[in-house]
């Protein structure tokens, strides 16, 4: 089955950019989207389909997708940015969902 | 808005059955294809199962393929998740989503299913 790799944690300083990282094989000819999930709570879409956002999510939220990566990029990082991010994909070859493991972002 | 909302978790005990449903609102039901996702304590996502708009399709993840069963009630705007033959490792909350073109844009609250003897 297709996998997603993320790294565990990401550590960035309010106001510089964090960079999360999603790796699969052959990646960029899959849509990616990203999920954005605060302690507590269900996630929340913030990038669909590469690099398109949702209405309500800021701009300071950006992906891209090429090769065997893709990004999520938050840039201006404020404090209430901190949660897990995932990225997901569709399979088609099993016809499955498949999520990364997600990527804690800590606000230094 | 759209509205999404489980009801149907508890403790059970292996072995045991158990029958999830989601309330949905806001938005045309009958016309969205749901979801079931899922998250063990302090683990991460795993989808679950996936239901066409009228019902007929239906998909599964290989850890539950067999033991549950997704379904809905288009009269009612409901959506259903069976869960039979539940073990340990089926703990988790439990989210209804709505599908658009392969990704999940509204998510319900989730609702804790506990599988322990």
């Amino acid at each position: 089955s297709y996998v997603l790799t993320q790294p565990p944690s990401v550590s960035v300083a309010p106001g510089k950019t964090a960079t999360i990282t999603c790796g699969g094989n052959n990646i960029g000819f899959k849509r990616v989207h990203w999920y954005q999930q605060k302690p507590g709570q269900a996630p929340v879409l913030v990038v669909y389909d590469d690099s398109d956002r949702p209405s309500g999510i800021p701009e300071r939220f950006s992906g891209s997708n090429s090769g065997n990566t893709a990004t999520l990029t938050i840039s201006w990082v404020e404090a209430g940015d901190e949660a897990d991010y995932y990225c997901q994909v569709w399979d088609s070859t099993s016809d499955h969902y498949v999520f990364g493991a997600g990527t804690k972002v800590t606000v230094l | 808005q759209v509205q999404l909302v489980e009801s149907g978790g508890g403790v059970v005990q292996p072995g045991g059955s158990l029958r999830l449903s989601c309330a949905a609102s806001g938005f045309t039901f009958s016309s969205c294809a749901m979801h079931w996702v899922r998250q063990a304590p302090g683990e991460g996502l795993e989808w679950v199962a996936l239901i066409s708009y009228d019902g007929i399709n239906k998909f599964y993840a290989d850890s539950v393929k067999g033991r549950f069963t997704i379904s809905r009630d288009n009269s009612k705007n409901t959506l259903y998740l069976q869960l039979n033959s539940l073990r340990a490792e089926d703990t988790a909350v439990y989210y209804c989503a709505t599908d658009s073109q392969r990704y999940f844009d509204s998510w319900g609250r989730g609702m804790l299913v506990t599988v322990s003897s």
